[in-house]
């Protein structure tokens, strides 16, 4: 089992649509996770980290649900700007290491 | 801003060559990180480091060794090219553990762009 797994889409959604990705992890002793969004050819920048309580950072919202061991991320009011591929994040056993997951696309059409 | 810098950005080898890839940070962070990205397989950890000097494999380490002689700078070297090595690689750098010893998030730099002929 990959350590995070991931829906990869495409998500083709629409200006003003609300968007939800989900990801699930199989460490249940992981203490890190964050949400990394990145465009086509550059690197991957931090998007938000995820808090137990769960946080949100204007239009987005990130869920954290360790008895089921998944993480969510809810787009509001998508742009075109959000088109990207956003990645889940979770620490590895190492404790200093992330795993990645490979991520899953999102296309916001006019 | 991260301040990761990565050099070179571009580069075409051969088969057999060895080759240096070089991660400038103009923080003081503690922890660096070597990572490649392919389709298919999201991004994996190469090596990582943890001090001057410190470094510890990740899950696709074989064909590559890392060295850090100052806390700035992080090379990745693949000691003898092989087709298999062409990607996408990206140095990462991080402060250090968050709270409550958590990794903490990771900044990268902009990538290189290897290909192995």
């Amino acid at each position: 089992r990959k350590e995070v797994e991931q829906d990869p889409g495409p998500f083709n959604v629409p200006e003003g649509a609300t968007v939800a990705f989900n990801c699930t992890y199989s460490n249940s002793a992981s203490q890190s996770f964050f949400w990394y969004r990145q465009d086509c050819r550059k690197e991957p920048k931090l998007l938000m980290s995820v808090y137990s309580s769960g946080n949100e950072d204007g239009r987005f919202t990130a869920q954290l649900n360790r008895a089921s061991q998944y993480i969510s991320l809810l787009i509001r009011d998508s742009k075109l700007s959000d088109s990207a591929t956003y990645l889940c994040v979770v620490n590895s056993n190492s404790g200093y290491a992330l795993n990645f997951g490979k991520g899953t696309s999102l296309l916001v059409t006019p | 801003d991260a301040g990761i810098t990565q050099s070179p950005r571009h580069k075409v080898t051969e088969t057999g060559t060895p080759v240096t890839l070089r991660c400038h940070q103009t923080e003081n962070h503690r922890y660096m990180y070597w990572y490649r990205q392919d389709p298919g397989h999201g991004l994996r950890l190469i090596h990582y480091s943890y001090g001057v000097k410190d470094t510890d494999k990740g899950e696709v380490s074989d064909g590559y060794s890392v060295s850090r002689s100052k806390t700035e700078d992080f090379l990745l070297t693949l000691e003898s090219a092989t087709s298999s090595q062409t990607s996408v690689y990206f140095c990462a750098n991080a402060a250090g553990p968050g709270t409550s010893g958590r990794a903490g998030e990771q900044y990268f730099g902009p990538g290189t762009r290897l290909t192995v002929t």
